[in-house]
C-alpha cells in the first residue's frame, strides 16, 4: 500500500528558509506525480503545484510560482517543498498528494506538515 | 482559471437524512475531471469521488457524484454521524487545479 510520509512540524522566523519532505514507502515512486496543497489555518485548499519524479517534470499554479521550489530525488523516493525567504503568510499546513497522471485526482495524502513562520 | 463555487457554505442535516452538495465550475470542466474530497477536524483530506461519479476505492455507495459542464453534485443518501466532515470539489482537468471553498456538513 502506498504511503507519503512527510517531514515534521516546523517553526521558523520571516526570512528564513525551509525545506519539508515527502516520502513514498511504497514502490511506484517514478511512476506517478507528487503535488503539494496548502491550507492556511482555518481555511481551504489551494493546489501549489506538481512534479513527475520520473524525468523532474514540475507544473506550479500561477499563485505560487517563483514563491516556492517543487523538487524530487527518486533515488530515496522523496519529494521536496522549499521555501528560500519565509513569510508570516506561509503559516499553513502543506500536504503532498500523489496522482496516477497528470490529469487524475489525488488519491493518496501525506499527514500533512505544518509551517509556522513567526518572529 | 477555473473558479468552484460550493452550495451551501454550511448544510445542517439530521443523521439517516440525505445531503445534497452543489459545485459550480466558473467555465465547462473538461471530460469530468472533477473530485471531491472529504476533511474531517484535524485530518488530511480524503479522496471520494473522481471523474464526477466514480466512487474513489473503500468509499461506501451512500456517496455519489453526478454532473457534467458547469454543474455538478455530492449526494450523501443517508447521513451516517462519521459523515459529519467539510467536503470540496475539485477540477483537474486544467491548470491550475482548483478547489472549491467547501462546504461544511452539520448535526441539525
Amino acid at each position: 500500500e502506498v504511503q507519503l510520509v512527510q517531514s515534521g512540524a516546523e517553526v521558523k522566523k520571516p526570512g528564513e528558509s525551509l525545506k519539508i519532505s515527502c516520502k513514498d514507502s511504497g514502490y511506484r515512486f517514478t511512476s506517478y506525480w507528487i503535488g503539494w496543497v496548502r491550507q492556511m489555518p482555518g481555511k481551504g485548499l489551494e493546489w501549489m503545484g506538481i512534479i513527475y519524479p520520473g524525468d523532474s517534470d514540475t507544473r506550479y499554479s500561477p499563485s505560487f510560482q517563483g514563491q516556492v521550489t517543487i523538487s524530487a530525488d527518486k533515488s530515496i523516493s522523496a519529494a521536496y517543498l522549499q521555501w528560500s525567504s519565509l513569510k508570516a503568510s506561509d503559516t499553513a499546513m502543506y500536504y503532498c498528494v500523489t496522482s496516477g497522471s497528470y490529469l487524475d485526482a489525488f488519491d493518496i495524502w501525506g499527514q500533512g506538515t505544518m509551517v509556522t513562520v513567526s518572529s | 482559471e477555473i473558479v468552484l463555487t460550493q452550495s451551501p457554505g454550511t448544510l445542517s442535516v439530521s443523521p439517516g437524512e440525505r445531503a445534497t452538495l452543489s459545485c459550480r465550475a466558473s467555465q465547462s470542466v473538461s471530460s469530468s475531471y472533477l473530485a471531491w474530497y472529504q476533511q474531517k477536524p484535524g485530518q488530511a483530506p480524503r479522496l471520494l469521488i473522481y471523474g464526477a461519479s466514480s466512487r474513489a476505492t473503500g468509499i461506501p455507495d451512500r456517496f455519489s457524484g453526478s454532473g457534467s459542464g458547469t454543474d455538478f453534485t455530492l449526494t450523501i443518501s443517508r447521513l451516517e454521524p462519521e459523515d459529519f466532515a467539510v467536503y470540496y470539489c475539485q477540477q483537474y482537468g486544467s491548470s491550475p487545479k482548483t478547489f472549491g471553498q467547501g462546504t461544511k456538513v452539520e448535526i441539525k
